[in-house]
């Protein structure tokens, strides 16, 4: 049973570019979790979705950042026009259906971003 | 709003030099509390959740309990490969969003 799925493992892209992270949750998962982390800082709460749906984005910056979990495909977690401040790691989690379940987090192994 | 706070930061150990993490927390109403453990380069891979204060719970040399404001990972003869980063984490009831600490840096030296 593969866990949680991420890539790329790391990312560069110049200033004022797109970048699109991708997260397969492990099988059976229909939650999704986005979370950001900077060197010597906690994990940060982005976003968490269900399939098709976003439940809760307060942790989403109001511009430049969107995320989605398709009925079909990987969740994205999507950076339009890239700052150097949007340099960190980005971390993908899952958790399965049904009440209670969030509580224990999968977590997939990060996307490293690094804006030039 | 939640707020998770670990100390120390950083935590450096001999081989089979027991000692604790201490996490402080601030919730409306807990849903439970949790430990994870972080290597480089790595995800964070679930160890524990603690619902109630009194309640504990035990992995090898690891042992967590919780009271109604603080939670403690207690490491008992710790080996270097128990070196990594302990992050703590709350939910509370009124929302599915896991808040996590800052994270507190073992170093275990044979």
């Amino acid at each position: 049973n593969a866990g949680v799925m991420q890539n790329p493992r790391h990312l560069v892209r110049r200033r004022g570019q797109e970048a699109r992270l991708r997260c397969s949750p492990m099988k059976g998962h229909s939650h999704v979790y986005w979370y950001r982390q900077l060197p010597e800082e906690g994990l940060k709460f982005m976003v968490y979705l269900q399939k098709e749906n976003i439940i809760d984005e307060s942790g989403m910056p109001k511009e430049r950042f969107s995320a989605e979990f398709p009925k079909e495909g990987p969740s994205i977690l999507r950076i339009q026009q890239v700052v150097r401040g949007d340099s960190a790691a980005y971390f993908c989690a899952s958790s399965p259906p049904g009440a209670g379940a969030n509580e224990k987090l999968f977590f997939g192994s990060g996307t490293q971003l690094s804006v030039l | 709003e939640d707020q998770v706070t670990q100390s120390p930061e950083a935590l450096r150990l001999q081989e089979g030099e027991s000692s604790s993490l201490n996490c402080s927390y601030t919730v409306s109403g807990l849903r439970g509390l949790f430990w994870y453990r972080q290597d480089p380069g790595k995800g964070p891979e679930f160890l524990f959740t603690l619902y109630s204060a009194g309640e504990e719970k035990e992995k090898e040399r690891l042992k967590a309990t919780l009271t109604k404001k603080e939670s403690f990972l207690h490491i008992t003869a710790p080996k270097p490969e128990d070196s990594a980063t302990y992050l703590c984490a709350v939910q509370d009831t009124g929302g599915f969003k896991t808040i996590f600490g800052a994270g507190t840096r073992l170093f275990v030296k044979a």
